[in-house]
């Protein structure tokens, strides 16, 4: 079955310590997008993936940087995580021209 | 004003009834609509899509849309208890691809 892969489902690292979350999909889709969501909180869209082409959020700190090698993978890295960025990291996907996204599983990220 | 906005609940239903989630938003240029489903610790998972005026239905799911009153709702049928969950109502803004979500209706279903 065609899917968006979050990986790993929960990550647990240090305060300041850098941390990847992994995403792929086999729905071939060209847009990506990485959200943050916190308990009780709407997701909120950190940056998003036009087939390369990178979009940033305005508010999204600089502490999170996004890579897409090739279509089917896009990574969240974090370069020194604090402890108000524990949270949900969801992935999702979308085809230009269709606005319905797709969602991984997610990844919990807790920092100690 | 919240671009979209949704009453947190919880709405409590028992289990057989119709349950009624409802969500406003303020961007007139909006001409896509979605419902997602999120149980406690998952992620989201869209449920209806809703793209034109009146209602659109998918087994015990129907979407209505009112644009002219900026008003989408969510109807659930014969709820029952796997119903419990929150439900997003989210709206494509201006028409780019991104998404703005409301903050979630929490909907219980008691037996």
């Amino acid at each position: 079955d065609a899917m968006v892969i979050q990986n790993p489902r929960y990550q647990v690292t240090q305060f300041g310590k850098p941390v990847t979350l992994s995403c792929s999909q086999t729905l071939n889709h060209n847009v990506m997008y990485w959200y943050q969501q916190k308990s009780s909180q709407a997701p909120k869209l950190l940056f998003h993936y036009y087939d390369k082409d990178f979009n940033n959020e305005a508010d999204t700190p600089d502490n999170f940087q996004s890579r897409r090698p090739n279509t089917s993978f896009c990574f969240l890295d974090i370069r020194s995580p604090g402890l108000g960025d524990a949270a949900m990291y969801l992935c999702a996907t979308s085809s230009t021209g269709e606005f319905e996204q797709y969602f991984g599983p997610g990844t919990r990220l807790t920092v100690t | 004003q919240k671009e979209v906005e949704q009453n947190s609940g919880p709405l409590s239903v028992p289990e057989g009834a119709i349950a009624s989630l409802n969500c406003t938003y303020s961007d007139r240029v909006s001409q896509s609509f979605f419902w997602y489903r999120q149980y406690s610790g998952k992620s989201p998972e869209l449920i209806m899509s809703i793209y034109s005026n009146g209602d659109k239905e998918d087994g015990r799911f129907t979407a209505q849309l009112n644009k002219a009153s900026q008003y989408v709702s969510l109807l659930i049928r014969d709820s029952q208890p796997s119903d419990s969950a929150t439900y997003l109502c989210a709206v494509n803004a201006r028409n780019t691809g991104k998404l703005i979500f409301g903050q979630g209706t929490t909907l219980q279903v008691k037996p």
